[in-house]
């Protein structure tokens, strides 16, 4: 099966600035697909950006972007100018072409945005 | 659209009672998820199901468990009998027809079980 590695399990950033989140995977699939969610305090689960493996650029949505490195099976996520709604749990998920829409999670890394 | 529902989003029950789940998924969504997230295994995938059809239960714990989807807009998990280690968030998320690979999960707000 998959593993998903999220090293960080919690990080502290200013208001602001930026924040790189870390996700590496294992996988000897060629194609396949890398998500990144947000868990606010409140529970539920929002998504935030899609990375495929054969994707010539790396995503960005807004203020969210991907730092995408397949030889080094890496899909780190990046929030510029970090804000207070922010705080939360992030996972990034992969999903295997082969295994219908189902993702398997990583451990998650909690944010927490300083004032 | 609604988004994807659950019910209830607390349960609070005893040691040995059965406990149902249930969850609506976005219409036209094809693909149906269980999760559960807890503090020290985080997100599991329990099961899914794809056009009403159970595709992976590798993740059901144990025989306590069982899920169904009776219809497109319909899905029940239920654990008999629970025992305080069932106590967790439970997600439901759907997903619609896959085409190009991109497509994201929607996730319910989730069941708050606490089985004491």
């Amino acid at each position: 099966a998959q593993k998903i590695t999220q090293t960080q399990p919690g990080m502290f950033v200013q208001e602001k600035e930026a924040v790189t989140l870390d996700c590496t995977y294992d996988t000897s699939d060629p194609s396949y697909g890398l998500f990144w969610y947000k868990q606010p305090s409140s529970g539920e689960m929002i998504f935030l950006i899609y990375q495929g493996s054969y994707d010539q650029q790396n995503a960005t949505e807004g203020r969210y972007s991907l730092n995408f490195q397949k030889a080094r099976k890496s899909a780190n996520l990046v929030i510029s100018a970090s804000q207070l709604g922010d705080s939360a749990m992030y996972f990034c998920a992969y999903r295997h072409p082969a295994a219908g829409n189902k993702l398997t999670f990583g451990g998650g890394t909690r944010v927490l945005v300083k004032p | 659209d609604a988004g994807v529902i659950q019910s209830p989003r607390h349960e609070v029950t005893e040691m040995g009672q059965e406990v149902t789940l249930r969850c609506k998924p976005i219409s036209g969504h094809d693909y149906l998820f269980w999760y559960r997230q807890t503090m020290m295994r985080g997100l599991e995938l329990l099961i899914y199901f794809n056009n009403n059809v159970p595709i992976d239960d590798s993740g059901m714990p144990e025989d306590r468990f069982s899920a169904k989807m009776p219809n497109a807009s319909f899905s029940t998990l239920k654990i008999q009998p629970s025992e305080p280690r069932d106590s967790a968030v439970y997600f439901c998320a759907s997903s619609p027809p896959r085409t190009d690979g991109n497509e994201k999960l929607f996730f319910g707000s989730g069941t708050q079980l606490s089985v004491l």
